[in-house]
């Protein structure tokens, strides 16, 4: 059974940078698997950020593109979000999940409010 | 980027009814379609993946049909667990998008 869990600070400043990482357990993250990252504004719908694949290869949502970094760490089995130049409106639940033509796996999600 | 627009907004239905959501692409999309499950708090579910193929686990009251644009979820007799709020999400485009979801709330 693939387990996924966020991690990362749940407060960031306006203009700084969010950084969250996603362990995965139960499953390589070297598989044939895309590994992705969605993010749901308090009481809002869901937002695909983008996703990666184990040899690097990346796509994002194309509003999101000039801000967003996802990177594969593949000795620690995790993939990791840097979304900067942050505002009120990246305030979310930010989700990890495993992903390729549907979202099968999901991490239970992390609040990040960006406040001063 | 593909837009999928989901119809109606919300809906209130009773245990047992027959209720129907329509998601519409932008564009043709093939069967790259997939719909999920939201309760208040937790992380989406998967429910149909393909259009039509039901994930493992998910009970047989929920199907899905449809191809090219214009996609709906049934769920063929409404039980209490299933008031929640569904998504439908596309797989064409190597940019993902999601429907702005469709609540089911007791009547």
């Amino acid at each position: 059974q693939v387990q996924l869990q966020e991690s990362g600070p749940g407060l960031v400043k306006p203009s700084g940078t969010l950084s969250l990482t996603c362990a995965v357990s139960g499953g390589s993250i070297s598989s044939t698997n895309w590994w992705s990252w969605v993010r749901q504004p308090p009481g809002k719908g869901l937002e695909w950020i983008g996703e990666i694949y184990h040899s690097g290869s990346t796509n994002y949502n194309p509003s999101l593109k000039s801000r967003v970094t996802i990177s594969v760490d593949k000795s620690n089995n995790q993939f990791s979000l840097k979304l900067n130049s942050v505002t009120a409106a990246d305030t979310a639940v930010y989700y990890c999940a495993r992903a390729g033509s549907y979202i099968d796996y999901w991490g239970q999600g992390t609040l990040v409010t960006v406040s001063s | 980027d593909i837009q999928m627009t989901q119809s109606p907004s919300s809906l209130s239905a009773s245990v047992g009814d027959r209720v129907t959501i329509t998601c519409r692409a932008s564009q043709s999309i093939s069967n790259y379609l997939n719909w999920y499950q939201q309760k208040p708090g937790k992380a989406p579910k998967l429910l149909i993946y393909a259009a039509s193929s039901l994930q493992s686990g998910v009970p047989s009251r929920f199907s899905g049909s449809g191809s090219g644009t214009d996609f709906t979820l049934t769920i063929s007799s409404l039980q209490p667990e299933d008031f929640a709020t569904y998504y439908c999400q596309q797989s064409f485009s190597t940019s993902r998008t999601f429907g702005q979801g469709t609540k089911v709330e007791i009547k």
